[in-house]
């Protein structure tokens, strides 16, 4: 198992644009995470999955954004019309139930909005 | 709301000397879980250590430990013997029971020297 998996690395768009970021969770995981960092800040929670069910949503998700995980395996989310202030690293982690907190984290996806 | 302030944005330590990095946090909860989390360099975050809130004893992992005061909401963490590749960002983080919502402080960025 080669842990968590984001793509792309990085993305550069201009504003107004939508932008789609993928994650490939550890295959025996079935939680998964989506995180926003911005430069010098610790990472603040978007959404969690548990399976395909989206359980819980930050009010930082704005309508813009949108989260899918379907069949309860790669997870994908999209942000639309892009605003320079969507310029982040959108990380995804995953963790199995019962092991409260241990999250494994993939490298993450840079998003710049010019 | 549950908030996690890291007062130290950056601290170095040379090789194998001892370092520890603050951590408090605000809750109302009498359940939940603390974590260190680790972020290297242009790497993903891994997890260092996890305290259960209702267990007295601090927890330690190797060279880690941290120092666990429930009364204080304090939970700082303290490496041993540093090496070269605990040069990384330091993330406390909170989490209550039965909940997904991690909060995570502002980091400390720690440089060991050799």
């Amino acid at each position: 198992d080669t842990g968590v998996s984001q793509n792309p690395r990085h993305k550069i768009t201009k504003r107004g644009q939508n932008v789609t970021f993928r994650c490939d969770p550890i295959s025996e995981h079935n939680r998964l995470y989506w995180y926003r960092q911005t430069l010098g800040q610790g990472p603040e929670f978007l959404t969690y999955f548990q399976n395909e069910a989206q359980l819980e949503k930050s009010r930082l998700l704005s309508d813009r954004f949108s989260a899918e995980r379907p069949k309860g395996s790669f997870s994908t989310l999209e942000i639309q019309r892009t605003e320079q202030g969507d310029s982040a690293m959108y990380l995804c982690a995953s963790s199995r139930t019962g092991e409260a907190g241990e999250l494994f984290f993939g490298e993450g996806s840079r998003l710049t909005v010019l | 709301a549950q908030t996690v302030t890291q007062s130290q944005p950056e601290m170095s330590v040379q090789e194998a000397e001892t370092v520890t990095l603050s951590c408090t946090y605000d809750t109302s909860e009498s359940n939940y879980y603390l974590f260190w989390y680790k972020q290297p360099p242009s790497r993903q975050m891994i997890l260092v250590i996890r305290q259960e809130a209702y267990k007295q004893q601090n927890a330690t992992e190797n060279r880690f430990s941290v120092n666990f005061q429930k009364a204080a909401k304090s939970f700082s963490l303290k490496i041993s013997d540093s090496q070269l590749g605990d040069t990384a960002m330091y993330f406390c983080a909170f989490m209550k029971y039965n909940n997904n919502d991690m909060r995570f402080g502002a980091g400390t960025r720690l440089t060991v020297k050799p």
